[in-house]
C-alpha cells in the first residue's frame, strides 16, 4: 500500500529547541518537497529535493534544514533560529522534477507543530 | 509576493447548482495549474490540471478553465454534491508549486 507519510502528526516544542519532523514515502520518487500552511495563506515551499543527496530552498528556507540521504526520505528541522515555527507542515513527493508534469504531487498527512 | 490569489474566502453553493472557483496569477512563466482539494486534519488530494497551451480540461464533473490573456483560472464543478465540501487551493508551477491560500467550498443537501 504506497503512499507517503508524515510524522508526528501533532508536535509541541518548546521555545530554543530544535525539532524534526519526519517525511517517508514507498512511491519510489524522485522529488520530495516541505511546504508549510499557515491560517489565510497557501502552502509556501520551505525546501525540495530533485534527487538523493540534493535539496534547494523554496520561498521561505530560513531556520530550517533538511537532508535527503535516502530516496525514502526527507526529513525536516525546524531550527530554534524560525521566528514563527507554529504552523501546519506538509511533505509531498513527485515522480520526478519534472513529475508535476502531467502527474500530481502526493501529499502526506501533515504535522501540526506548536511552539509552547 | 503572493503569485497565485484565490480571492474568494469562501463560498457556499445548494446541492445540485454549479460551483465556480476562481484563482487568478502574476506570473506569466507558470507553464502548468493544477486543483487540489483538501479535508481538514488531511494532506491535498490533487482533482484535475491543465497546462498553459489549454483552455479547458474536463474529467467528469470537474472542469477547469484557462484564460491566459487574464492570467485567470476557474474550475467549474457540475452538479455540486454535498461530498465535494473542502478547501480548495489553485496551484500554478514554474520550477516548483506555488498554492492559492484556498477557498472553503460549502454544498449545502
Amino acid at each position: 500500500d504506497g503512499g507517503i507519510t508524515q510524522s508526528p502528526k501533532y508536535l509541541f516544542r518548546k521555545e530554543g529547541q530544535n525539532v524534526t519532523l519526519s517525511c517517508e514515502q514507498n512511491l519510489n520518487h524522485d522529488a520530495m518537497y516541505w511546504y508549510r500552511q499557515d491560517p489565510g495563506q497557501g502552502l509556501r515551499l520551505i525546501y525540495y529535493s530533485q534527487i538523493v543527496n540534493d535539496f534547494q530552498k523554496g520561498d521561505i528556507a530560513e531556520g530550517y534544514s533538511v537532508s535527503r540521504e535516502k530516496k525514502e526520505s526527507f526529513p525536516l528541522t525546524v531550527t530554534s533560529a524560525q521566528k514563527n515555527p507554529t504552523a501546519f507542515y506538509l511533505c509531498a513527493s513527485s515522480i520526478s522534477w519534472t513529475g508535476f508534469v502531467n502527474t500530481e504531487a502526493f501529499f502526506g498527512q501533515g504535522t501540526r507543530l506548536t511552539v509552547v | 509576493d503572493q503569485q497565485v490569489k484565490q480571492n474568494s474566502p469562501s463560498l457556499s453553493v445548494q446541492e445540485g447548482r454549479i460551483s465556480i472557483l476562481n484563482c487568478d496569477y502574476t506570473n506569466s512563466m507558470f507553464d502548468y495549474f493544477l486543483w487540489y482539494k483538501k479535508y481538514p486534519a488531511e494532506g491535498p488530494t490533487f482533482l484535475i490540471s491543465i497546462s498553459s497551451i489549454k483552455d479547458k480540461n474536463e474529467d467528469g464533473r470537474f472542469t477547469v478553465f484557462l484564460n491566459k490573456s487574464a492570467k485567470h483560472l476557474s474550475l467549474h464543478i457540475v452538479p455540486s454534491q454535498p461530498g465535494d465540501s473542502a478547501v480548495y487551493f489553485c496551484a500554478a508551477r514554474h520550477l516548483y508549486m506555488r498554492f492559492g491560500a484556498g477557498t472553503r467550498l460549502t454544498v449545502k443537501p
